[in-house]
């Protein structure tokens, strides 16, 4: 079935590192994938989408590009700070369906 | 503040119980999603509504259901809750069928004990 596959956590870096999620998927047709973030407390938010191949999502200065001949969306940044300290879930939606399907979640930790 | 509103915020209840979550969608939303989010699944998709009728069943145990009201608000009742109910129940609007771009509200927190 179709399915989304994260790096299991926590990922643990120091403030102005990079970062790397990794993010793959499986579907039976060409899905529109998602990265969200849930802070703290709060629901989850839209991150960066992309709905076609070769596309590139960005926000914040979060960036994740549509591989559809690797089947992956991995999220990176090229400096994180502290507040980006959350869990973050790739997620990916079929075309015509009403339902995203997430991975298990990746928490991020960002030390001074 | 996603504009999608749950509540309560937080629920603790004893087995067997039967308990109503709300959730009232962003303004001009007309689909809603119910998520439950646990240590063990993670995210799981329960159902979805469009403007009132149901569009889409996920992994929604039958001791559960919801509706979509005709102000467009949504309830899922929980009943006989076991411990394994315990989780974080999210809802989540988008304005069209298919949850291209859903918005998340916080979560009611269940505590079953």
């Amino acid at each position: 079935g179709d399915s989304v596959t994260q790096m299991e956590g926590p990922v643990t870096l120091s403030e102005e590192a990079f970062l790397t999620i990794n993010c793959t998927y499986t579907a039976t047709g060409y899905p529109s994938l998602f990265w969200y973030v849930q802070y703290p407390g709060e629901g989850l938010q839209l991150l960066l989408k992309a709905t076609k191949a070769d596309d590139k999502g960005s926000n914040k200065g979060f960036e994740a590009t549509y591989r559809k001949e690797t089947t992956s969306f991995h999220l990176e940044k090229g400096s994180v700070q502290v507040s980006d300290s959350a869990v973050y879930f790739c997620a990916l939606a079929l075309y015509n369906t009403d339902k995203l399907i997430f991975g298990t979640g990746t928490r991020l930790q960002v030390f001074p | 503040d996603s504009g999608v509103t749950q509540t309560p915020k937080h629920l603790i209840t004893a087995t067997g119980q039967r308990v109503t979550l709300r959730c009232s969608p962003r303004s001009g939303d007309l689909s809603v999603y119910w998520y439950q989010q646990s240590l063990d699944q993670g995210l799981q998709f329960l159902i979805q509504y469009y403007n009132g009728e149901e569009r889409a069943k996920g992994n929604i145990l039958e001791r559960f259901s919801a509706q979509q009201f005709p102000d467009l608000h949504s309830e899922l009742n929980l009943s006989s809750l076991e411990l394994g109910d315990s989780a974080l129940y999210f809802c989540a609007s988008s304005v069209l069928q298919g949850a291209t771009e859903a918005f998340f509200g916080q979560g009611t927190r269940l505590t079953v004990v």
